[in-house]
């Protein structure tokens, strides 16, 4: 079955620090895709990612990092120098059919 | 490109009367879902179009639910007659290469 499991229900750190949310993934498909969203404040989705099952190499842009390893399972997203600005709620999510199944969110608190 | 456009952005109303959603998704997308998020149930997925075409509405509720889209560029999510838990943030999203595009959601108050 596919499934996403965000374990962190909510994390607190302190501006600057650096900060890795964790999504492990259950799959039957042998190729797919995974996305991570930001719900800042505010409430809206925020699309930051796609990946490919079949492209392992770490992605980058700026501050954030992703990295996917199908060895474990695993989707985490790591935020570098972390801001105010990132205090949201982090969704990882996985494709079912032509559905989006979404986990349950981790939200994440940045403290001045 | 204009986003995903949905209203009325907030809505309150009393039980029983009838709510209607909309939604506008991004032009030349073909895939349209609808949302719901509350805090005890997260994310979940009502029911989703292909081509105006509705695929899966496995996840709506109850009868009281219906969603229609009568052309590419409109869609509706109406609950009649409305329950104070149907409370939620309602969210459209529209799709043409996998990744989702939301619109900034519609709150609904049932009282």
């Amino acid at each position: 079955a596919q499934k996403v499991t965000q374990a962190q229900t909510e994390i607190s750190v302190v501006e600057k620090e650096d900060v890795t949310l964790d999504c492990v993934y259950e799959t039957r498909d042998t190729t797919y895709y995974l996305f991570w969203y930001k719900q800042p404040p505010s409430g809206e989705l925020v699309f930051l990612i796609r990946r490919n099952s079949f492209d392992e190499q770490n992605e980058i842009s700026g501050r954030y990092s992703w990295n996917f390893q199908k060895s474990t399972s695993s989707f985490n997203f790591t935020i570098t120098a972390s801001q105010v600005v990132d205090s949201a709620v982090y969704f990882c999510a996985l494709p079912r059919d032509d559905k989006i199944i979404f986990g349950k969110g981790t939200r994440l608190h940045i403290l001045p | 490109d204009a986003g995903v456009i949905q209203s009325p952005r907030h809505e309150v109303t009393e039980m029983g009367q009838e709510v209607t959603l909309r939604c506008k998704p991004i032009s030349g997308h073909d895939y349209l879902f609808w949302y719901r998020q509350t805090m005890m149930r997260g994310l979940e997925l009502l029911i989703y179009f292909n081509n105006n075409v509705p695929i899966d509405d496995s996840g709506m509720p109850e009868d009281r639910f219906s969603a229609k889209m009568p052309n590419a560029s409109f869609s509706t999510l109406k609950i009649q007659p409305s329950e104070p838990r149907d409370s939620a943030v309602y969210f459209c999203a529209s799709s043409n290469t996998g990744e989702l595009f939301f619109g900034e959601g519609s709150r609904l108050t049932v009282l």
